[in-house]
C-alpha cells in the first residue's frame, strides 16, 4: 500500500528556531499534499495545499510567512515553522494523494505518522 | 462550505456489545465521507470509506458505516467491540474530487472490559 513517512518524529526546540518537518511518499508519486495541524484531543485542522511545483494554498487564518510549505519533488514536502513559540507546539500531520481524481486506492489520501513539535 | 459534526466528544461501551460513533455531514454536492482511527502519538488509519453504490460500507477491523442520505449521516458501527477497539475517531467529507479532507473533532470511544 502507499506509504507516507515523515521526519522528525518529534522535535523539541527552544522559542525562536525554525523547524523544518518532511513529508515524503515512499512507493508513490504525490501530486498533492496536505497539512494538517492537530491540537491536544482536538481536531485535525487543515492548514494548507501544496501541489508540486506551485505555491501552497494556506486556510483561512494560517500565517504563511510562518508556516514555509515547499512541495519541490513528488514525492517531499516540507513545512518550516519560522520563529517557533510555544503557541506553535503541536502535533503536525501531513497527507498525500496521488491525483486530484485519484480513486485508484481504497484510501485516497495517505497520512504520515505525524512529528510532535515542542516549543519551549 | 462543507462540514463535518461529531456530536459526541466520547463513547463508552462494555466489551462485547455494539457500538456507535455518530456523524452528521454538510456538502454542497456528493458526499465522500470517509472515517479514521488514531491512536495515541500516532497518524490516522483508514477504516473505510463511502463514494457511491450501497450504503451500508464494511471497512477495516470489523467496522461498517451506513450512508443515510435524508438524515446526512454517516454513522460509524461494530457488531462486537473490542477492548483494542478504543481509540480517537474521526469522521470525514470532501465534496469534489480535488479537495482536502475536513474532519470532524473526533470522538473517543473506551472500551471496558
Amino acid at each position: 500500500g502507499a506509504v507516507v513517512s515523515q521526519h522528525p518524529s518529534r522535535v523539541i526546540c527552544k522559542s525562536g528556531t525554525s523547524v523544518k518537518i518532511e513529508c515524503r511518499s515512499l512507493d508513490f508519486q504525490a501530486t498533492t499534499m496536505f497539512w494538517y495541524r492537530q491540537f491536544p484531543k482536538k481536531s485535525l485542522m487543515l492548514m494548507a495545499t501544496s501541489n508540486e511545483g506551485s505555491k501552497a494554498t494556506y486556510e483561512q487564518g494560517v500565517e504563511k510567512d510562518k508556516f514555509l510549505i515547499n512541495h519541490a519533488s513528488l514525492t517531499l514536502s516540507t513545512l518550516t515553522v519560522t520563529s517557533a513559540h510555544p503557541e506553535d507546539s503541536s502535533f503536525y500531520i501531513c497527507s498525500a494523494r496521488t491525483s486530484p481524481y485519484a480513486g485508484l486506492f481504497d484510501n485516497e489520501q495517505f497520512f504520515g505518522p505525524g512529528t510532535r513539535l515542542t516549543v519551549l | 462550505a462543507q462540514s463535518v459534526a461529531q456530536p459526541e466528544d466520547q463513547v463508552n461501551v462494555a466489551e462485547g456489545n455494539p457500538l456507535t460513533v455518530k456523524c452528521t455531514y454538510s456538502v454542497s454536492g456528493n458526499p465522500y465521507l470517509f472515517w479514521y482511527v488514531q491512536y495515541p502519538n500516532r497518524g490516522l488509519q483508514f477504516l473505510l470509506k463511502y463514494i457511491t453504490g450501497d450504503n451500508l460500507v464494511k471497512g477495516s477491523y470489523g467496522f461498517e458505516a451506513e450512508f443515510n442520505k435524508s438524515q446526512t449521516s454517516f454513522h460509524l458501527k461494530k457488531p462486537s467491540a473490542l477492548v483494542s477497539d478504543s481509540a480517537l475517531y474521526f469522521c470525514a467529507v470532501r465534496d469534489q474530487a480535488g479537495t482536502a479532507l475536513i474532519f470532524g473533532k473526533g470522538t473517543t470511544l473506551s472500551v471496558s472490559s
